[in-house]
């Protein structure tokens, strides 16, 4: 089974206007954290924003936020006022603490196009 | 936070021959990674790379096709061996802190096996 699962392959937004990236995740660890990363066409793995599974606010960087459902285990990113440059491969990623090891998984990820 | 030099940036290859990726972080990191991705695709853990010890791979892979070396807390080399098309990816190293700290990754290297 997939640990995490994006099930969007592509997402079409206005600019200016707010979307929501899905990511749900499966894991049996009462520790864990949850990540977002950008990859633009040239490639580069860009962090965006990082939840622990202990947190009780969701978290917010900038335009960024993760709605943070623990019971559902969903971690949605929120982009508020899309921009063009807005336009990417977004990865939802988790790391468990497998004894320790903290070994990161990786989702199939969300290619988002904003149009003017 | 972290930044990752990583080289070569690219490279094209001949079937049958190595290529070496060094990955360099600017700080002292707890854990380092090795990634393939094609493209369009996520990314595939490779292996991770353990300090003064033998790396521990995903399976799939194995230390005679992809030796791993990680001399010190900051280095790490991935070597891809007997290349043939089918290794033609994106290879990332990316590296950590602790367990509440992002992954960082390096530019990646884009590796063409003719």
């Amino acid at each position: 089974a997939q640990k995490i699962t994006q099930t969007q392959p592509g997402m079409f937004v206005q600019e200016k206007e707010a979307v929501t990236l899905d990511c749900t995740y499966d894991t049996s660890d009462q520790s864990y954290g949850l990540f977002w990363y950008k990859q633009p066409s040239s490639g580069e793995m860009i962090f965006l924003i990082y939840q622990g599974s202990y947190d009780e606010q969701n978290a917010t960087e900038g335009r960024y936020s993760l709605n943070f459902q623990k019971a559902r285990k969903s971690a949605n990113l929120v982009i508020s006022a899309s921009q063009l440059g807005d336009s990417a491969m977004y990865f939802c990623a988790m790391r468990e603490a497998h004894g320790g090891s903290y070994i990161p998984t990786f989702g199939r990820g969300t290619s988002l196009i904003v149009h003017p | 936070s972290a930044v990752i030099s990583q080289k070569p940036s690219r490279d094209i290859c001949q079937r049958g021959t190595s290529l070496t990726i060094q990955c360099q972080v600017d700080s002292q990191v707890t854990m380092m990674f090795w990634y393939r991705q094609q493209p369009g695709q996520s990314l595939t853990l490779i292996a991770t790379a353990n300090q003064g010890s033998e790396a521990t791979y995903e399976s799939g892979f194995v230390i005679d096709k992809f030796p791993i070396s990680r001399p010190n807390l900051t280095f790490s080399t991935l070597t891809v061996s007997n290349m043939s098309p089918e290794d033609s990816s994106i290879y990332l190293c990316s590296a950590t802190g602790l367990d509440n700290q992002p992954q960082h990754f390096g530019d990646g290297t884009r590796l063409s096996i003719l």
